[in-house]
């Protein structure tokens, strides 16, 4: 099945700093999903990727697929307590199974 | 709320025994899928429904576990002689037909086996 690496496993910023998170496949994606999971709480969506080299903003959240559809980050500028969680990749099979990385976590400290 | 309701919260139970979770997925939504997971790890993807069929089931599922989803709605996922290592987070998602569209999960049953 699809298997994606994603680095780092943790981070531990400062308010303020960026985080930057990557995924990667050692296969071409369809496209690729991003889901935030606060501690507690269930995954959220939080945007799809499907062109080669899209990128798409969200406030202080960019997300980037890579040319080759094999990659994907998603960076926050200048981070905030409201960003602690987990981020998770899931990569697209073709068909209809959901799989998920193995996410990486954020702290933030203020 | 997102819309995908999971029963009960919560459960402890003693190994041995047997327990059954339930999900009702947005009403909507023609495919399902359940997951469970552990502190620090992603959703690991147990199987999934597209309507009632079952489609696929992870061949990590050990052969005491089972799902259902009998009239294409609600899905129950039973484990049979539970073990230590079943105890983790049980997610329900949803989600609607075409393509690869977005998942909704429920808040998920989180189960302890003593």
């Amino acid at each position: 099945g699809q298997q994606v690496m994603q680095i780092p496993q943790y981070q531990h910023v400062q308010e303020g700093e960026d985080f930057t998170t990557y995924c990667n496949s050692s296969t071409t994606l369809s496209n690729i999903q991003w889901y935030k999971q606060r501690p507690g709480g269930h995954p959220v969506f939080l945007i799809q990727l499907v062109k080669s080299g899209e990128v798409k903003k969200q406030k202080r959240l960019t997300f980037q697929f890579g040319e080759a559809k094999k990659n994907s980050s998603l960076h926050i500028t200048a981070t905030q307590t409201t960003d602690v969680g987990t981020y998770f990749c899931a990569p697209a099979q073709y068909g209809n199974k959901l799989v998920f990385g193995a996410g990486t976590i954020l702290r933030v400290k203020s | 709320d997102t819309g995908v309701s999971q029963d009960p919260r919560h459960k402890i139970t003693k190994r041995g025994q047997n327990v059954t979770f339930r999900c009702d997925p947005i009403s909507e939504h023609n495919r399902l899928y359940w997951y469970r997971q552990t502190l620090g790890q992603g959703p690991e993807f147990l199987t999934y429904f597209q309507n009632e069929a079952q489609l696929e089931k992870s061949r990590l599922l050990s052969d005491r576990f089972s799902a259902e989803r009998p009239k294409g709605s609600f899905s129950t996922l039973e484990i049979q002689r539970t073990e230590q290592g079943d105890s983790a987070m049980y997610l329900c998602a949803s989600r609607s037909a075409g393509g690869n569209t977005e998942a909704f999960f429920g808040q998920g049953t989180r189960l302890t086996v003593v």
